[in-house]
C-alpha cells in the first residue's frame, strides 16, 4: 500500500512570495490533515477535511493561508503572501476511521520543509 | 480542554540502557492517548495507542507505555535502547467533536550514545 506522498519536499522562498504544496493521501482514506510542525515544536493541527468538506480549519490563519481538496482526494495547501514565521515543516496526514480501532490513526507523509528568507 | 505536557525535551541515554519518556496529559472527557515516533527527515508514525481496556500497551520497536489515571500520565518505556531509536518522540491526547483529530505534546528528542 502506497503511503501518504507530499510535494515538494523542500522550498526556499522570499517573504511576501506564494507557496503551494500539494498532498495525496492514502487510497480511500476520507480524512485528510493538514500540520504546521515548527522546529522544536510539535505539529499543529491548520485544517481537516472529510472527503472534499472543511471539518476543522479553527487554527488556520486564513488571511494568508488556503487549503482545498477539490475531489475528496488530494489536496493543495497554499501560503499567500508568506512571512518569516511560516518557516516550518508542513505534515499531511490521512485517516481511515472505519471502526473504533482506526479512529484516531493517522498516516503521516515525509512532509515539505519551508523556508522564508 | 485536553492538553499533553511531554517533561523532557532532550533525553540522552546508552546504547542497551533502559529509558522512560515522560508525558501528562489533561482531559475533563474520555481519555485517548497516543506516542508518535518521527525519525529525522521523515513523518510521524503511530508506536502506540490506548483507547480502553489494559493500561499497558505494547507497540512496535519493544516499546510500552502505561495508562496512570491517577496521576494523570502516559509514560513511554523500552528496557533496551538501539542507535536505531534515535528519534523525536510525541505524546498526544485525542480529541472528539464533529470529527477526531490529536493534539500533539511538544516532543522529546531521544538520543543514544554508544
Amino acid at each position: 500500500e502506497a503511503g501518504v506522498a507530499q510535494s515538494p519536499r523542500y522550498k526556499i522562498i522570499e517573504k511576501r512570495q506564494s507557496v503551494a504544496f500539494w498532498c495525496n493521501p492514502i487510497s480511500g482514506h476520507a480524512t485528510l490533515y493538514w500540520y504546521q510542525q515548527i522546529l522544536g515544536q510539535g505539529p499543529k493541527l491548520l485544517i481537516q477535511f472529510q472527503n472534499n468538506g472543511v471539518v476543522d480549519d479553527s487554527q488556520l490563519p486564513k488571511d494568508r493561508f488556503s487549503a482545498e481538496r477539490l475531489k475528496g482526494v488530494d489536496s493543495t495547501l497554499k501560503i499567500q503572501p508568506a512571512k518569516l514565521e511560516d518557516s516550518a515543516v508542513y505534515l499531511c496526514a490521512s485517516s481511515l476511521e472505519v471502526g473504533w480501532e482506526s479512529i484516531y490513526e493517522q498516516y503521516f507523509g515525509p512532509g515539505t520543509r519551508l523556508t522564508v528568507t | 480542554a485536553q492538553s499533553v505536557t511531554q517533561l523532557d525535551s532532550q533525553v540522552p541515554v546508552f546504547e542497551e540502557a533502559p529509558v522512560e519518556l515522560r508525558c501528562n496529559y489533561s482531559s475533563s472527557v474520555s481519555v485517548y492517548l497516543f506516542w508518535y515516533v518521527q525519525y529525522p527527515n521523515q513523518g510521524l508514525q503511530l508506536l502506540l495507542k490506548y483507547l480502553s481496556g489494559s493500561t499497558l500497551v505494547k507497540g512496535i520497536n519493544g516499546f510500552e507505555a502505561e495508562f496512570n489515571k491517577s496521576q494523570t500520565s502516559f509514560h513511554l518505556r523500552k528496557p533496551s535502547v538501539h542507535i536505531s531509536d534515535t528519534a523525536e518522540y510525541f505524546c498526544a491526547v485525542g480529541v472528539y467533536s464533529s470529527a477526531s483529530k490529536i493534539i500533539f505534546g511538544s516532543g522529546t528528542r531521544l538520543s543514544i550514545r554508544p
